[in-house]
């Protein structure tokens, strides 16, 4: 399968500890995406990379959320000290360089947060 | 700030049927593009079908077309001959010419009847 996977599918947490997700893009996608995706709501942009650089943050981003993408190729989001209203649906997504911005789209990791 | 506007909540269409997705947008940008993304089940989301701003005829892939209303700023989905296995949440998506994220609007859960 050469899609976009994502690991664990689902997370589930106590209030406070810390989590990580990867994402593995597509493998010749230099562009990697992350959101975030509440019941009942479309996806939400958190995060951009293009290769190895992080290049556009969303406000949702808070201080307690991180992501790197070491030498362009799989992804990790951390989340810290974790909130019940951080449980929600991550998802990644990938593309290539290219004007329309077609994103393929990972399954997603579910986090929820007790 | 771009936002994206779907009205309907749920639909239901019988199989074989043809049914129509709304969605319509805000943005003061001239050049952009846009998308209808299908999200089945417990499954990841895929692209169905994309619409570049600048061209005026309508985009369509097999059994999905578009009607896409560029002043009324209105961009809506008709299935065709609509399918069990197209039972699933579609978003509307929207992404500035240049820009790094895709703009969602909050979906429409779709289930065709046998």
């Amino acid at each position: 399968d050469t899609g976009v996977s994502q690991d664990p599918r689902h997370k589930i947490t106590k209030r406070g500890q810390n989590v990580t997700f990867r994402c593995d893009p597509i493998s010749e996608h230099n562009r990697l995406y992350w959101y975030r995706q509440t019941l009942g709501q479309g996806p939400e942009f958190l995060t951009y990379f293009q290769n190895e650089a992080q290049l556009e943050k969303s406000r949702l981003l808070s201080d307690r959320f991180s992501a790197e993408r070491p030498k362009g190729s799989f992804s990790t989001l951390e989340i810290q000290r974790t909130e019940q209203g951080d449980s929600a649906m991550y998802l990644c997504a990938s593309s290539l360089t290219r004007s329309y911005n077609e994103q393929f789209f990972g399954p997603g990791t579910r986090l929820t947060v007790l | 700030a771009q936002t994206v506007t779907q009205s309907q909540p749920e639909m239901s269409v019988q199989e074989a049927e043809t049914v129509t997705l709304s969605c319509t947008y805000d943005t003061s940008e001239n050049n952009y593009y846009l998308f209808w993304y299908k999200q089945p089940p417990s499954r990841q989301m895929i692209l169905v079908i994309r619409q570049e701003a600048y061209k005026q005829q309508n985009a369509t892939e097999n059994r999905f077309s578009v009607n896409f209303q560029k002043a009324a700023k209105s961009f809506s989905l008709k299935i065709s001959d609509s399918q069990l296995g197209d039972t699933a949440m579609y978003f509307c998506a929207f992404s500035q010419t240049g820009a790094n994220n895709l703009f969602f609007g909050t979906g429409t859960r779709l289930t065709v009847i046998p």
